[in-house]
């Protein structure tokens, strides 16, 4: 799987848009963009996917430039309960499901009230 | 279905014990994976079931670690001869078949080895 660069921490305001970053240079055509967030003491969750196409769901919106090789998750309305460790992940769809994904350490999301 | 569970949420043994973990996963999800976590770090992947079969293991997978899934339904991780290096956060997580969407994770457990 491609590798992904993060900053290492981010501060946005309450109630405005955080724009997270995410660097994936070396992205393979079959490689989808994953996100998870975890928030302190709990288990990493599932945000967004996609592999060419903007994606949008209830919960954030997915850009990925047109060279593919970086993505930026967008939160449109933070809220307190935003601020968590954000992960971008890139790995190949296997079909069968035996490859594990690969965590960096992510980006540390203050949302300050 | 109330998501991925895990047992206990907290396991606090003495070091060369050895302790057992179990994972509940959602009931229609039929791929399983083994997580560990250290403080500072992101999730680090163990082991990975379809079905009742493991497919795939982690070098970090020691011989002191062990996995089952018996009948294909939940899952459990022991540790024998626990050390202190063994003190982590361990998750479990479930995906449904034939799919790419995301993984669902459980709170995981916590494991201290003093």
């Amino acid at each position: 799987d491609a590798k992904t660069t993060q900053p290492t921490s981010m501060d946005c305001a309450e109630g405005r848009a955080a724009n997270l970053p995410c660097n994936h240079s070396t992205i393979s055509g079959n490689e989808y963009v994953y996100w998870y967030r975890q928030i302190h003491s709990q288990g990493p969750q599932y945000i967004i996917h996609g592999l060419k196409n903007n994606e949008t769901n209830e919960m954030a919106s997915l850009i990925i430039t047109e060279d593919r090789k970086s993505s930026t998750l967008i939160l449109p309305h933070a809220t307190l309960r935003d601020t968590a460790v954000y992960y971008c992940i890139v790995r190949v769809y296997s079909g069968g499901g035996a490859d594990g994904l690969t965590f960096g350490k992510g980006t540390h999301l203050i949302i300050q009230p | 279905d109330t998501g991925v569970s895990q047992n206990p949420r907290h396991k606090i043994t003495k070091r060369g014990q050895n302790v057992t973990f179990r994972c509940d996963p959602i009931s229609e999800h039929n791929r399983l994976y083994w997580y560990r976590q250290t403080l500072g770090q992101g999730p680090e992947f163990l082991t990975y079931f379809q079905n009742e079969a493991q497919l795939e293991k982690s070098r970090l997978l020691s011989d002191r670690f062990s996995a089952e899934r018996p009948k294909g339904s939940f899952s459990t991780l022991e540790i024998q001869r626990t050390e202190q290096g063994d003190s982590a956060m361990y998750l479990c997580a479930s995906q449904p078949p034939g799919t790419n969407y995301g993984y669902t994770f459980g709170s995981g457990t916590r494991l201290t080895v003093v």
